[in-house]
């Protein structure tokens, strides 16, 4: 199984400021397609998981600009630039590379 | 506008069984993979099962294998989720969600549309 560790498991960020994840990978999620398929969620308070970047760093439909994520192969980090009070929530990544498997989830709270 | 929805899930006593359903709108069903997720109380989310869009192809967490079966009705463009053997373990809120495997030519990523969930409590 593919187990993914993610860092630091809570975040209490002041408005305005930024927040950094780290996710790993125990294995390579990239593919013989050139493809990496790591993916990232959000679970707003009282709301169902919701995707926010596919694939490292494409953004989907919807999301703000401030959110960005980058890596390779086994190391993967999630962004967000100035982090707003509508950004509250439990961020996950997941590999997509084979079958499915979430990171533990890191709690974002405003300062 | 894309509705996941889903049903059948109640308070059971260990060792009986659900079927749970989701019904789906605002896409191509028989088109799409579909997925079942899961979320104990104050915990993560854990992926339980995936199906291809056909329906030909079934996926399980390896630790879901045995106890769960994934199914689907395209006529219906409802998704299934049946338990048997349910422990105190497997309370949880479970998800339906808009899947994509490679194995269906899928270039969609996973996930991009989840339900809103029903709870599944096992306790006697």
């Amino acid at each position: 199984d593919t187990v993914m560790t993610q860092t630091p498991l809570s975040l209490s960020v002041t408005p305005g400021q930024p927040a950094s994840i780290s996710c790993k990978s125990s294995q390579s999620l990239l593919l013989g397609n050139g493809k990496t398929y790591l993916h990232w969620y959000v679970q707003k308070p009282g709301q169902s998981p919701q995707l926010l970047i596919y694939e490292v760093y494409n953004r989907f439909s919807g999301v703000p600009d401030r959110f960005s994520g980058s890596g390779s192969g086994t190391d993967f980090t999630l962004e967000i630039s100035r982090v707003e009070a509508d950004d509250v929530g439990v961020y996950y990544c997941m590999q997509g590379f084979h079958l499915r498997t979430f990171g533990q989830g890191t709690k974002v709270e405003i300062k | 506008e894309v509705q996941l929805l889903e049903s059948g899930g109640g308070l059971v006593q260990p060792g009986g069984s659900l079927r749970l359903s989701c019904a789906a709108s605002g896409f191509t069903f028989s088109s799409s993979a579909m997925s079942w997720v899961r979320q104990a109380p104050g915990k993560g989310l854990e992926w339980v099962s995936g199906l291809s869009a056909s329906g030909g192809l079934t996926y399980y967490a390896d630790s879901m294998e045995g106890r769960f079966t994934i199914s689907r009705d395209n006529s219906k463009s409802t998704l299934y989720l049946q338990v048997n053997s349910l422990r105190a373990e497997d309370t949880a809120i479970y998800y339906c969600a808009k899947d994509a495997f490679r194995s269906d030519g899928s270039t969609r990523p996973p996930f991009e549309y989840w339900g809103l969930g029903t709870l599944v409590s096992v306790s006697s």
